[in-house]
């Protein structure tokens, strides 16, 4: 069974700094495009960011460039996000995702339970 | 951007009707158009890929048909489970990957 397990959000300052994990198992995960979506309370789903199998190519929404940096470990199974100059609005819940072996591929599934990320100011 | 508007926002139906939803792509997205289903205080869950094709385990009521910008998932008789807000999603053309606002299927 494909399971995705989260971890480390946490309450944390504007301007601030966190870095999310994602632990993976079931799959063989080196061969899968992986990718973070965020929900923020009571909001629609945002996609944020996705990396190849390799971690060669990696791709970010305009609102988190330049600020996010996603990366994986594929020796551990782990997808990271490190989230940096937090803004308010990045308050959501971050769902780690499995995409597809190709880009092509698109969908998301599965999704795992999530991390919540709170920003005070 | 490819931009993914639904509708209606909120469908309102009495359990054993049928419901469907509306999803159009403000561009061309072949049939590159998942659907998923997200029950209050859960992670969303994939009903749908490729416009019409079930992932596994979903029950057959559930229907994805549609191509290019117009897309429709059906849900020929609602059951209590079905419940739940519903978005479709396209990665014909990433990124971004985007995401239609939701329709929330409530009891009528």
């Amino acid at each position: 069974e494909v399971q995705l397990l989260e971890s480390g959000g946490r309450l944390a300052q504007r301007g601030g700094s966190l870095r999310l994990s994602c632990q993976s198992s079931g799959f063989s995960f080196s061969d899968y495009v992986m990718g973070w979506v965020r929900q923020a309370p009571g909001k629609g789903l945002e996609w944020v960011s996705s990396i190849s199998g390799s971690g060669l190519s990696r791709y970010y929404a305009d609102s988190v460039k330049g600020r996010f940096t996603v990366t994986r470990d594929n020796s551990r199974n782990t997808l990271f996000l490190q989230m940096n100059s937090l803004r308010l609005e990045d308050a959501a819940m971050y769902h780690c995702v499995k995409l597809g072996r190709r880009p092509s591929e698109g969908w998301l599934d599965p999704w795992g339970q999530g991390t919540v990320v709170t920003v005070s100011s | 951007e490819i931009l993914m508007t639904q509708s209606p926002a909120i469908l309102s139906v009495s359990p054993g009707e049928r419901a469907t939803l509306s999803c159009r792509a403000s561009q061309s997205v072949t049939s590159d158009l998942a659907w998923y289903q997200q029950r209050p205080g859960q992670a969303p869950r994939l009903l749908i890929f490729g416009a019409s094709t079930r992932a596994t385990g979903i029950p057959a009521r559930f229907r994805g048909s549609g191509s290019g910008t117009d897309f429709t998932l059906t849900i020929s008789s609602v059951q209590s489970d079905d419940f739940a807000i519903y978005y479709c999603q396209q990665y014909y053309n990433w990124p971004p990957i985007t995401f239609g606002g939701g329709t929330r299927v409530e009891i009528k």
